[in-house]
């Protein structure tokens, strides 16, 4: 299948601060991408749609002048999280698919940890 | 909004066969997923449905009934490697494209 490649795997942050997480299509390219939240024990939430060359489409509850979407290729989309509170650690995922009707592929997932 | 319910914990014995059903509601169906994750893993993809019946992909299968909005994940000759979450996912038809919402999740246990 269709490779995905999310770094970084795991990252440590003081809060207050930012932390950049980049998703990347490795063997095709991607207009559209997600970004998906998962708490501990809990399924996957949507966060946004990452729309290459335009705004991201967030989803309901989410700031997004807090988690910052850029998607400035057809091979990689990138999450920010800034002014990072403990309540934001959390696993971030990402996904990709090569079409509107295929599989999506997901990342390898960052274990964000706010200290 | 969509609603998508599956069991939160099965327990299988080794060898045997388990069967993980979901139930959805949603407006603009375009496919049912399943996917498997370990813990602290990304989740990796089993199966996938858009028209009713049964799909078979060696010792995994699914099956789909879109009028009753339901669908099941078959687990035959289990292994141990099998523990995981068992993640059933509905994609949407939306006006920005498609996209795809999971459910809870059916923790998986398999025993000796």
């Amino acid at each position: 299948g269709a490779v995905v490649s999310q770094h970084p795997s795991w990252v440590i942050c003081k809060s207050g601060t930012s932390v950049k997480i980049e998703c990347r299509s490795l063997d095709f390219q991607a207009t559209t991408m997600f970004w998906y939240r998962q708490f501990p024990k809990q399924s996957l939430m949507l966060m946004a749609t990452s729309n290459e060359g335009s705004k991201a489409t967030y989803e309901q509850g989410v700031e997004k002048d807090k988690f910052l979407i850029n998607h400035a290729s057809l091979t990689l989309s990138t999450l920010t999280v800034t002014s990072a509170h403990p309540e934001d650690s959390s696993f971030y995922i990402c996904s990709a698919r090569p079409g509107q009707n295929t599989e999506a592929f997901f990342g390898q997932g960052t274990r964000l940890t706010v200290v | 909004g969509q609603n998508i319910d599956q069991p939160t914990e099965m327990t299988a014995t080794e060898g045997a066969i388990v069967q993980i059903n979901c139930t959805y509601q949603t407006s603009g169906f375009n496919g049912l997923f399943w996917y498997q994750q370990h813990a602290g893993e990304a989740p990796t993809f089993l199966s996938y449905n858009v028209l009713d019946g049964l799909e078979e992909k060696g010792r995994f299968s699914s099956f789909l009934s879109r009028s009753k909005g339901y669908s099941y994940l078959l687990l035959k000759e289990l292994q141990m490697k099998d523990s995981a979450s068992y993640l059933c996912a509905v994609r949407k038809l939306t006006g920005g494209g498609n996209k795809l919402t999971f459910g809870t999740g059916t923790q998986l246990k398999v025993e000796l």
